[in-house]
């Protein structure tokens, strides 16, 4: 089945440096990826969408400056929380779209459990 | 804007129980509901979906009804096993944002033997 691989499952930062996590899918192209936050207790939410070859959409409230998204070949889209702060400490997860014989089917990844020190 | 609440976990059951999940949303149109799993260590699975009023979403045992005059769709399984434990998400996507979903906080369920 469609499976997208997302590296790291964890990750433990210093205030002030960056983190990218990746999103990979294994066997489709996805030409549209997905990228959500979830802080504890809350709802995942819907931070951009990002298609391949062309910048991503943020939603509002999400700073496109601090979260690079880049979604640069049909199997890797990557984001980069630049100049991470303990605030952003959260899960990311992302969704890849694929199309199937009847529309789209939505794969999502593991997710990534960032905290900032 | 659209919403999704459901019921806090964990919940914790014993194994061959009954397990309901509440979930309601709200919604300007006419969305589709869903029902996540995510399992230790994996991604997020698609477990059921309604499209419309009345629509039920069948898969492993488990069910739920779209009922859109009390804006509710509760996941049901009426005999749980070890293996269903998990996290479990209810979601909506408005069809002219296909593949944006709302989530809601998801909730944790733990099935004891």
């Amino acid at each position: 089945g469609a499976v997208v691989s997302q590296h790291p499952s964890w990750v433990i930062c210093k205030s002030g440096t960056s983190v990218k996590i990746e999103c990979r899918s294994l066997d489709f192209q996805a030409t549209t990826m997905f990228w959500y936050r979830q802080f504890p207790k809350q709802s995942l939410m819907l931070m951009a969408t990002s298609n391949e070859g062309s910048k991503a959409t943020y939603e509002q409230g999400v700073e496109k400056d601090k979260f690079l998204i880049n979604h640069a070949s049909l199997t890797l889209s990557t984001l980069t929380v630049t100049s991470a702060h303990p605030e952003d400490s959260s899960f990311y997860i992302c969704s890849a779209r694929r199309e199937t014989g009847m529309g789209y089917g939505y794969t999502f990844g593991s997710g990534t459990r960032l905290t900032v020190v | 804007g659209n919403s999704v609440t459901q019921m806090e976990g964990p919940v914790t059951l014993s194994e061959e129980a009954f397990l309901t999940i509440n979930c309601t949303y709200t919604a300007t149109g006419y969305p589709s509901l869903f029902w996540y799993v995510q399992y230790p260590g994996e991604g997020l699975q698609l477990l059921l979906k309604a499209t419309k009023a009345d629509d039920k979403g069948s898969n492993k045992g488990f069910e739920a009804t779209y009922r859109k005059e009390t804006t509710s769709f509760h996941l049901e399984k009426g005999s749980v096993q070890v293996s269903d434990s998990a996290v479990y998400f209810c979601a909506l996507s408005e069809t002219d944002s296909w593949g944006k979903f709302q989530f809601g906080a998801g909730t944790q369920v733990v099935v004891t033997p």
